[in-house]
């Protein structure tokens, strides 16, 4: 069964710091998302992308984030100048429609 | 604004049902999505309503009204690796979905 997968799992870095988070999602799938989830709180939507550019963001995703889909199988988010509360679990999600959206793994970011 | 309720917590016995409500009160409504997230782990897609009415899938099923806002994920002859986090999400406008806190159901033997 096809899955989004991310790299790396784990991540640690310095306050300051640029953080490049990496996926793939499931291939024919047109639909793609970033989500985090700060440890014991919910699930937040970060941003989507359709069609090459960004069709949705959040109020989270501020100037300091970025995604791009440099090839036809990757898709990625760039944190800048990380902060300490930008720890988190960060989740890519991707759907080949409205009814789905799938989850990677995550990557778990620690700000030091 | 959006807001996703559901209870904080929920035990359960082994072999038995388990129902977790989620009311929504959202400013649009383009469907209603339960994931199941283990610690640690990503959440895990389990169904997604768009329609008023019960969609069963083996030992879950997932029931929507628009006209109320609630839904609710049934969970049926329970067991031990079921304990995890129940995610209600909505879908509010365009595709972001917005989460609940979700419901952590503990199953007992």
């Amino acid at each position: 069964e096809p899955e989004v997968t991310q790299t790396p799992s784990h991540q640690v870095t310095q306050m300051g710091q640029e953080v490049i988070l990496r996926c793939v999602p499931i291939s024919n799938h047109l639909y793609f998302y970033w989500y985090r989830q700060i440890l014991g709180q919910k699930v937040e939507f970060l941003v989507s992308f359709y069609n090459n550019e960004i069709s949705e963001k959040s109020e989270i995703f501020d100037d300091q984030f970025s995604v791009e889909r440099p090839d036809g199988s990757n898709f990625t988010l760039k944190i800048r100048s990380t902060k300490l509360e930008d720890s988190a679990m960060y989740f890519c999600a991707s759907g080949g429609g409205a009814e789905t959206q799938y989850f990677g793994p995550g990557t778990r970011l620690l700000v030091l | 604004g959006q807001n996703i309720d559901q209870p904080t917590e929920m035990t359960a016995t082994e072999g038995a049902i388990v129902q977790i409500n989620c009311t929504y009160q959202t400013s649009g409504f383009n469907g209603l999505f339960w994931y199941q997230q283990h610690a640690g782990e990503a959440p895990t897609f389990l169904s997604y309503n768009v329609l008023d009415g019960l969609e069963e899938k083996g030992r879950f099923s997932s029931f929507l009204s628009r006209s109320k806002g609630y839904s609710y994920l049934l969970l049926k002859e329970l067991q031990m690796k079921d304990s995890a986090s129940y995610l209600c999400a909505v879908k509010a406008a365009g595709n972001k979905l917005t989460f609940g806190g979700g419901t952590r159901v503990l199953v007992k033997p």
